[in-house]
């Protein structure tokens, strides 16, 4: 069965880096492109980044360009979204979702904190 | 940036009565719309994708309706399970986007 296990996620001073992981696994990851949505406590949905099946195209929301990387690694399965100058704004759960069109499948979160 | 307007933003309804949820695109999105549900404490999960496509396991009392700019998801006899917050996204245009929610509570 699909799974998606996100991990790296913590509390973390504004300005400094963290870097998360999303483990895939029961189906073929290199097929598909990948996402990560975040939610802030009490909070909507908000679309982070998405990287292409082969890593070569990627997208951000303006709220994190130039400060989140999406980066993937298919001979681990795993995607990544490497976090720098952090805000108190970023505090959130990072879910990575899979590309079927919608996102039909997600993980159960990983909880990134910043704060002083 | 596609905005999606979701209404209202809380339903009360009771067990066994129909609910309608509606969610407006600020410009068309052709077919790509979806809806998630979200309980407390819990991942988001597809109900439906491409406006109507009930995602799998996904129970007959969920259908979704509309094209272009205006959606609705209605849910025809509610069971407790379906007391959530519900999401509408786009997926037509970058950056995806999700409507802001409409939470369903029981009445």
């Amino acid at each position: 069965q699909v799974q998606l296990v996100e991990s790296g996620g913590g509390v973390v001073q504004p300005g400094r880096s963290l870097r998360l992981s999303c483990a895939a696994s029961g189906f073929t990851f290199s097929s598909y492109a990948m996402h990560w949505v975040r939610q802030a406590p009490g909070k909507g949905l908000e679309w982070v980044a998405v990287t292409s099946y082969d890593g070569s195209q990627t997208y951000y929301a303006d709220s994190v360009k130039g400060r989140f990387t999406i980066s993937r690694d298919n001979s681990k399965n795993t995607v990544y979204l490497q976090m720098n100058s952090l805000r108190v704004a970023d505090t959130a759960v990072y879910y990575c979702a899979r590309d079927n069109g919608a996102f039909d499948f997600w993980g159960q979160g990983t909880l990134v904190t910043v704060s002083s | 940036e596609i905005v999606l307007t979701q209404s209202p933003a809380t339903l009360s309804v009771s067990p066994g009565e129909r609910a309608t949820l509606s969610c407006r695109a600020s410009q068309s999105v052709s077919s790509m719309l979806a809806w998630y549900q979200q309980k407390p404490g819990q991942t988001p999960r597809l109900l439906i994708y491409g406006v109507s496509t009930r995602a799998t396991g996904i129970p007959a009392r969920f259908s979704g309706s509309g094209s272009g700019t205006e959606f609705t998801l209605t849910i025809s006899s509610l069971q407790s399970e379906d007391f959530a917050v519900y999401y509408c996204q786009q997926f037509d245009d970058w950056p995806r986007t999700f409507g802001q929610g409409t939470k369903l509570e029981i009445k």
